[in-house]
Order: structure tokens, then C-alpha cells, then sequence
């Protein structure tokens, strides 16, 4: 069974780094796509990007310039980093696993979240 | 592409027959897909390919749609449906999903 486990800093002041990673236990990285996506309190959900086996990796252009998204296959993770956060990138981030059916994706496994608040 | 979801919140009884919509900006084809979030919990896959059920979810889910407007169905709704459902487009980056519906009870 495919598990994602995610961890990182939950409090951060204005102009720090987030940084969060997601392992995953019970399958391969390779054929799957690794995305992050966030959700602002009482809002909807936002895709902030993704990496796939290869490394190749697909960002959200509004987030574009302040996001890193990298893997380590090795210990089958993958990471986010969003630079200069503000009160704006508060918010729950979930890692989730883009899988295939055909031409279609879809997110078919997710972590538990983490509540990241941006406060000075 | 935006995705525009319909309505925003909605009460229902046990029982009831639920229709919520998803509208695109621009032609998907059929690469849509419909989550299920409960409060404190990440979403959960219900639909894929606006149509295809995702393994081991209820057959009173169903999903129809092509191009730019799609619906989730509820066939009897049950009283673990009482969550919010989102819309989300797989067509093109980046990928976008819908503001929700909220589906009360009654």
C-alpha cells in the first residue's frame, strides 16, 4: 500500500523559507508524476508543482519564481521549497501522487498535510 | 484554464439525488477529475477522465462531461457524502481546479 509522509517547519516569519518533504513508503517514484499542491484556511486548493522520476519538473506561474521542487530517489522523497514566504503562502501543503490511467492523471494518493502559518 | 464550480454550497437530506457542475474556460476533453474533502483530511479521488471510478469508491458516484461542462452525481446521497467536492482539470499546466461545493445536511 502506497503511504505519503510529510514533515517541515509549521511556523515561519515573513521573508523565510519554507521547506517540506514527502516520502514515500510502499511504491516506485518511476511512471508517477510528484506534486504539491497548498490550501489557504476556508479557501480552495492550489497546484504549486510538480517532479516527475527524471527530475523534470512543471510549476504554477504564480508561484513560479519562489518555488523549487527536487527529488531524491534514493530515499524515495521529494521536496518543496517557496522562498520570501508572507502571510499570503499560510496555508495547509499536501504532497500528492500524480498517476496516469490512458491520457488522463489524477491524484491518487495524498499526504496528511501540514499547516504552514507565515506570522511575524 | 479556469474552472468554475456550481453551486458553491448546497443542503440535501439521506436519500436525496445530488448534481453539482463544473464549468472550463476553454475545451478539456474529457480530462477532469472530482475529489472529495472532508474537514482535516487531504482530498480523496472520486472520479477520473470526467467518468472513470477510481477503485473501491461507491457506484452511486458517477461522473459525465466533455469539452466544458461537466457533473458529479450523487445517486442517493449517504451520510459519509457530506464533505466539500472539488473539480480539478489535468488538460494543461497549470493544473487548476474548482472553487468548490460544499454539500450540507439538510
Amino acid at each position: 500500500q502506497v503511504q505519503l509522509q510529510q514533515w517541515g517547519a509549521g511556523l515561519l516569519k515573513p521573508s523565510e523559507t519554507l521547506s517540506l518533504t514527502c516520502v514515500v513508503y510502499g511504491g516506485s517514484f518511476s511512471g508517477y508524476h510528484w506534486s504539491w499542491i497548498r490550501q489557504s484556511p476556508g479557501k480552495g486548493l492550489e497546484w504549486i508543482g510538480e517532479i516527475n522520476h527524471s527530475g523534470i519538473t512543471n510549476y504554477n506561474p504564480s508561484l513560479k519564481s519562489r518555488v523549487t521542487i527536487s527529488l531524491d530517489t534514493s530515499k524515495n522523497q521529494f521536496s518543496l521549497k517557496v522562498t520570501s514566504v508572507t502571510a499570503a503562502d499560510t496555508a495547509v501543503y499536501y504532497c500528492a501522487r500524480g498517476a496516469g490511467s490512458g491520457i488522463n492523471w489524477f491524484f491518487d494518493y495524498w499526504g496528511q498535510g501540514t499547516l504552514v502559518t507565515v506570522s511575524s | 484554464i479556469h474552472m468554475t464550480q456550481s453551486p458553491s454550497s448546497l443542503s440535501a437530506s439521506v436519500g436525496d439525488r445530488v448534481t453539482i457542475t463544473c464549468r472550463a474556460s476553454q475545451g478539456i476533453r474529457n480530462d477532469l477529475g472530482w475529489y472529495q474533502q472532508k474537514p482535516g483530511k487531504a482530498p480523496k479521488l472520486l472520479i477520473y477522465g470526467a467518468s472513470s471510478l477510481q477503485s473501491g469508491v461507491p457506484s452511486r458516484f458517477s461522473g459525465s462531461g466533455s469539452g466544458t461542462d461537466f457533473t458529479l452525481t450523487i445517486s442517493s446521497l449517504q451520510p459519509e457524502d457530506f464533505a466539500t467536492y472539488y473539480c480539478l482539470q489535468d488538460y494543461n499546466y497549470p493544473l487548476t481546479f474548482g472553487g468548490g461545493t460544499k454539500v450540507e445536511i439538510k
